[in-house]
């Protein structure tokens, strides 16, 4: 079975600085996608970056990026320039290639930005 | 579009009684699940469904019933809560192909006394 494991309950930065939230998963399939999801007091879930396996280029938007290490089975997430809205918890998923592919968490870390 | 919904926000039952948590999505999806968040476990699924008629179970099924009658709506029934089922219940949509992103909806604190 799948699973995804983040080792950081809680994580601080200071605004402005640079963060990396760590991910590890366990799975058999070569063809799977990774996902980082944000989610904020709202309770909202929001994603904010997605890896397709297949692809070596690590994925970007803005001012995340990922760090997908596909043989260590790793998939941190890079958040560059801090701004106090990045305040939430993350939450690393995995899902493999299928139409009845299923989402997997990680426990989430929480990330508490300071001023 | 509203994207995914779920009524009620808020919920508390006592211990025995049964309720119903509805889902609705309004973009074709075909892919509908049902996730539970606890502190410290990360979303869990419950339940899925990859369209009409068909449903199947997730990681933690018992003690919950779904049906998929309609493309646009997944409730999720529980016959007789118990305390442990105090939870955040998300529902989620997705095209059912194999890249589409997952859309959740803005989840149902449920207290069970």
């Amino acid at each position: 079975a799948q699973t995804v494991t983040q080792s950081q309950p809680e994580m601080s930065v200071q605004e402005a600085e640079t963060v990396t939230l760590s991910c590890t998963y366990d799975t058999s399939e070569s063809d799977y996608y990774l996902f980082w999801y944000k989610q904020p007091p709202s309770r909202q879930m929001i994603l904010v970056i997605r890896q397709e396996a297949y692809k070596q280029q690590n994925a970007t938007e803005n001012r995340f990026s990922v760090n997908f290490q596909k043989a260590a089975k790793s998939f941190s997430l890079k958040i560059s320039d801090s701004q106090l809205g990045d305040a939430a918890m993350y939450f690393c998923a995995y899902r493999r290639v299928s139409n009845t592919g299923k989402l997997i968490f990680g426990q989430g870390t929480t990330l508490q930005v300071k001023p | 579009n509203a994207g995914v919904t779920q009524t009620p926000k808020f919920q508390v039952l006592k211990t025995g009684q049964s309720m119903t948590l509805q889902c609705a999505q309004d973009m074709n999806h075909e892919y509908m699940s049902w996730y539970r968040q606890d502190p410290g476990m990360g979303l869990r699924l419950i339940h899925y469904s990859v369209g009409a008629g068909i449903t199947d179970q997730g990681e933690v099924p018992n003690g919950y019933n779904v049906s998929r009658s309609t493309t646009e709506d997944f409730p999720l029934r529980l016959l007789s809560a118990a305390p442990s089922q105090t939870s955040v219940y998300f529902c989620a949509s997705r095209i059912a192909g194999t890249t589409d992103t997952q859309y959740f909806g803005p989840g149902t604190r449920l207290t069970v006394l």
